[in-house]
C-alpha cells in the first residue's frame, strides 16, 4: 500500500534562512504523482505543485524549489529566504495510477513557523 | 479560480444528532471528497464520489454517510455524531474528465471545524 512520510512535525526558522522540507513516499507503482500543499491558519489547503514518476528534472519557482529523487523514493522541498508569510503546515501527497485514479494519500504534515 | 465553499466554518453539535456539512464547487468538476483532518493524523480519506449518485469509501468511513444529488454538491452525512468525530473536516474537487487520473490536484474548502459535545 501506499505511504507518506514526513518525519519532521514542526520546523522554527528565523526569517531569511532557507529550509528544507522533506518528504519520503512508498509506492508499488511505477507511474504515480506526488503533490506538496500550502496550509495557511485560515485553513484551506493550496496547491503548490505536482510531479509525475517519469520527470525526475527539479523545479525552481522564486523562492520555492523541489527536489525529486526515485533512488530514494523523497520529493523535499525547499524554502529560500524564507518569510512569515510562509509560515504554515505543508503537506506532501501520492496519488497512484492503480487503486482508485485520483485518492490522494497525504503525509501527516510538517509544521513551519517563521519568526522575525 | 476554482471556488470550493464549504457552509460553515464552525459547527457545535450534541451527541446523538444527525448532523450534515455541506460542500458545494463551481468549476463543472467531476470527482469531490471529504477528508478529516486530527493533529499528528494529517488528513484521511472518508468518502469520495467521481459522478452523480456514485459514491465510493474512503479509508474511514464509518460513521458517516454521504450523498451527491447534483454535479456541484457534495454532502457528508454523520448520521449519529459522537465525540471521536470532533475534527476538522475538509472538501475538495478536481477533474473535468469523466475518467479520473491520478495527475489532477484536487482542490480545497476551507474546511469546517467540528465539536461534538
Amino acid at each position: 500500500a501506499q505511504k507518506v512520510t514526513q518525519a519532521q512535525t514542526e520546523i522554527s526558522v528565523v526569517e531569511k534562512e532557507d529550509v528544507t522540507l522533506d518528504c519520503v513516499y512508498e509506492t508499488r507503482d511505477t507511474t504515480y504523482y506526488l503533490f506538496w500543499y500550502k496550509q495557511p491558519p485560515s485553513g484551506e489547503l493550496v496547491f503548490l505543485i505536482r510531479r509525475n514518476s517519469f520527470d525526475e528534472q527539479n523545479e525552481i519557482s522564486g523562492r520555492y524549489s523541489w527536489n525529486f529523487q526515485k533512488s530514494t523514493s523523497s520529493f523535499n522541498f525547499t524554502i529560500t529566504a524564507s518569510q512569515v508569510v510562509d509560515s504554515a503546515v505543508y503537506f506532501c501527497a501520492l496519488s497512484e495510477l492503480t487503486g482508485g485514479g485520483n485518492k490522494l494519500t497525504f503525509g501527516t504534515g510538517t509544521q513551519l513557523k517563521v519568526e522575525l | 479560480d476554482v471556488k470550493v465553499t464549504q457552509s460553515s466554518r464552525y459547527l457545535v453539535k450534541r451527541t446523538g444528532e444527525k448532523v450534515f456539512l455541506e460542500c458545494v464547487q463551481d468549476m463543472d468538476h467531476e470527482n469531490m471528497f471529504w477528508y478529516r483532518q486530527d493533529p499528528g493524523l494529517g488528513l484521511r480519506l472518508i468518502y469520495f464520489s467521481y459522478d452523480v449518485k456514485m459514491k465510493e469509501k474512503g479509508d474511514i468511513p464509518e460513521g458517516y454517510s454521504v450523498s451527491r444529488e447534483k454535479k456541484e454538491r457534495f454532502s457528508l452525512i454523520l448520521e449519529s455524531a459522537s465525540t471521536n468525530q470532533t475534527s476538522m473536516y475538509l472538501c475538495a474537487s478536481s477533474g473535468t474528465g469523466k475518467i479520473m487520473t491520478p495527475d489532477q490536484p484536487q482542490h480545497f474548502g476551507d474546511g469546517t471545524r467540528l465539536s461534538i459535545l
